[in-house]
């Protein structure tokens, strides 16, 4: 375990649906991130956020709006999805911005 | 930006053989280089990595060079075994500080397979 929890494990969600992925850490850290883990293709870097600021916006579609309430916690709400969203979600947290990141499991995310 | 080219993409050996994954990386400014290891429904774990005022770093059976001028790292793992097998990823990541954020560019990832 890492220290890093993501729920659900598994989301199966329709294109009109609007949904939430939640990511947890109680490791103290700072910063915390959203992946995309596709098939084929590398990790594509989502969002960034440090000390609850959002730092990083990578040029993702607005149906994809994360949210970090506080240090320990990053959600990511999804509405309006299309099937090639679907991906392995990951998120990560890091001690500082620039430091190792730890990853948590993933959302895998099937959009019908 | 940086673009990191991670090869192979599927590399199968017999137990005991040693692995090599190679990595090009196209931004000069990059100086930390990752590699992760993930496993089936797992998410990616950092095993090693290095900075560019090193060449050569070692952990047990794993090792890292980067050769800065060429702009290409790799990842060695000897004396592989079963549980080795997992896909691993390459990442590289400019000098960053304070509150600007390094973004880390992922290689497309090996998968490596151990044979018994």
């Amino acid at each position: 375990e890492t220290g890093v929890t993501q729920t659900p494990r598994h989301l199966v969600m329709g294109m009109t649906n609007k949904k939430s992925l939640k990511c947890e850490q109680h490791l103290g850290h700072n910063a915390m991130y959203w992946y995309k883990q596709s098939a084929k293709k590398p990790l594509e870097l989502m969002f960034v956020y440090s000390l609850e600021e959002r730092v990083e916006n990578n040029s993702v579609p607005s149906r994809f709006s994360p949210e970090c309430p506080n240090s320990s916690h990053l959600f990511l709400h999804l509405h309006t999805l299309q099937p090639e969203d679907s991906a392995l979600y990951l998120c990560a947290s890091s001690a500082q911005l620039n430091t190792e990141a730890f990853f948590g499991q993933g959302t895998r995310l099937t959009v019908v | 930006g940086e673009n990191v080219e991670q090869h192979p993409s599927t590399l199968s050996v017999q137990e005991g053989d040693s692995a090599v994954i190679k990595c090009t990386y196209s931004d000069s400014a990059s100086n930390y280089f990752p590699w992760y290891k993930q496993e089936l429904g797992k998410g990616p774990q950092l095993i090693i990595d290095i900075r560019s005022n090193v060449g050569e770093k070692k952990d047990q059976r794993i090792a890292v060079t980067l050769n800065k001028t060429a702009k290409h790292f790799s990842l060695h793992i000897t004396e592989t075994q079963p549980e080795d097998s997992a896909v691993y990823f390459c990442a590289a990541r400019p000098n960053a500080g304070g509150t600007s954020y390094g973004k880390l560019t992922f290689g497309q990832g090996t998968i490596l397979t151990v044979h018994p």
